[in-house]
């Protein structure tokens, strides 16, 4: 299995502050073949279900505030709000499709400072 | 737009066996060829995948859970079902089905969610 590990556990920013969370797998989610990251990145909020931001680990959903960017590859991945609203408070996951199972990290809480 | 709604006991009692469905509005089962998976949440905890069926009925399952889990789908209901078989405590979590975002691969991210469901396994 790949195992996904991501940091920090938890972090605070400031409102209008920018907010960095690393995803690593335990290996490669390139696929060389088209060159694309099989990873994806979700917003969790308490009582609804995860929402999908990020796909191909940079590929913005539509609909997603431009706030939000994927960047990484290989094994390293990072989320970054650029300017945190409130409304972003949530747990966030990285989630690799590369293989069977597919797995997902622990997840990273953010908070307003 | 494709909608996804869990149901089923929110309690089950140790030993007994599962079982969960996952209605589908919106779209067919049988006029796409998505992947269509269960996913779990233990309380206070990370997401956990626990397989996937194809739209022709073809699965895999996490082999964490396999000697456990069937996943069912019945096209003419638009519905698939998990069942999971001699719970216990640690099988307490919110079941979340999903679908596999494109059309005939397995390996692509999860969108749509349905809202999910809290089972309990308790005596």
């Amino acid at each position: 299995d790949i195992v996904m590990t991501q940091s920090p556990d938890s972090l605070a920013v400031s409102l209008g502050e920018r907010a960095t969370i690393n995803c690593k797998s335990s290996q490669s989610v390139l696929y060389s073949s088209n060159s694309k990251n099989y990873l994806a990145w979700y917003q969790h909020k308490p009582g609804q279900p995860p929402k999908l931001l990020i796909y191909w680990a940079s590929t913005r959903e539509s609909g997603v505030p431009d706030r939000f960017s994927g960047s990484g590859s290989g094994t390293d991945f990072t989320l970054t709000i650029s300017s945190l609203q409130a409304e972003d408070v949530a747990v966030y996951y990285c989630q690799q499709y590369y293989s069977t199972p597919f797995t997902f990290g622990p997840g990273t809480k953010v908070d307003i400072k | 737009q494709v909608q996804l709604q869990e149901s089923g006991p929110g309690l089950v009692k140790p030993s007994q066996t599962l079982s969960l469905t996952c209605t589908v509005s919106g779209g067919s089962f049988s006029s796409g060829g998505y992947y269509w998976s269960w996913i779990r949440q233990h309380p206070g905890k990370g997401l956990e995948w626990i397989g996937y069926i194809y739209y022709s009925g073809s699965t895999y399952y996490n082999p964490s859970l396999k000697s456990r889990v069937t996943i069912s789908v019945d096209t003419s209901k638009n519905q698939l079902s998990l069942k999971l078989s001699s719970v216990t405590a640690a099988d307490t979590a919110v079941y979340y089905c999903a679908r596999g975002s494109d059309v005939d691969t397995a390996y692509n991210w999860f969108d749509p969610w349905g809202q999910g469901t809290l089972v309990t396994v308790s005596s």
